[in-house]
């Protein structure tokens, strides 16, 4: 199995601020054959399923604010979240979909500092 | 709209069987994989397996391999997840969700999720 480990567990930035989210994955998720990272970020309300943000590393979902951003190639990744706002808190998760069985990182918890 | 209608909450007692569904509506049901993610209290999200309705085939995590069965009727564009003998250690949300793709070889990252159907196993 690929193990995603996300760093940091949790942080708490302040509002306007940015906040940095770093995933890792124990192999390579791009796919030689199509030249794409095979990596997704979702965002988890409290009370709420997880949402889709960005897939293929870097690719924002329509309509998901342009203050996300995903970036990294190979192993290591990263979601951006620039000018934060309190409607951000929620817990973040990394999620490779290059093979079976899928896997995602424990989570990061953002929080308003 | 893509939607995932999933079945209610259940309390259930340990050794009882257990069958979740999970209904598709908006898309072509049979050619998208559908998925089952498990989230135990306040814990993460793990990957259990998923079926690609046009054919039934199936591919499972081994952590849940053997644990759980996932099936489906493409008649009623429905997603089941069963067990046959829960234990407490099941007490979780259970998620059903899509995964882009559009046919049987394509199976990408999950873009529609329901909205969860709560599994409580207690005496």
């Amino acid at each position: 199995d690929i193990v995603m480990t996300q760093s940091p567990d949790s942080l708490a930035v302040s509002l306007g601020e940015r906040a940095t989210i770093n995933c890792k994955s124990s192999q390579s998720v791009l796919y030689s054959l199509n030249n794409k990272n095979h990596l997704a970020w979702y965002q988890q309300k409290p009370g709420q399923p997880p949402k889709l943000l960005i897939s293929w590393a870097s690719t924002r979902e329509s309509g998901v604010p342009d203050r996300f951003s995903g970036s990294g190639s190979g192993t290591d990744f990263t979601l951006t979240i620039n000018s934060l706002q309190a409607e951000d808190v929620a817990v973040y998760y990394c999620h490779q979909y290059y093979n079976t069985p899928r896997t995602f990182g424990q989570g990061t918890k953002l929080e308003i500092k | 709209e893509v939607q995932l209608v999933q079945s209610g909450t259940e309390v259930k007692k340990p050794g009882e069987s257990l069958k979740i569904s999970c209904q598709g509506s908006g898309y072509n049901f049979d050619n998208y994989w559908i998925g089952w993610v498990r989230q135990m209290p306040g814990k993460g999200l793990e990957w259990m397996g998923m079926i690609y309705p046009g054919d039934s085939h199936t591919k499972y995590s081994p952590s849940f391999q053997g644990q759980v069965t996932i099936s489906a009727d493409k008649s009623i564009s429905t997603a089941y997840l069963q067990w046959t003998s829960l234990k407490a250690s099941d007490t979780a949300m259970y998620y059903c969700a899509r995964h882009f793709g559009g046919s049987y070889f394509s199976y990408f990252y999950i873009d529609v999720w329901g909205k969860g159907t709560t599994v409580t196993v207690s005496s």
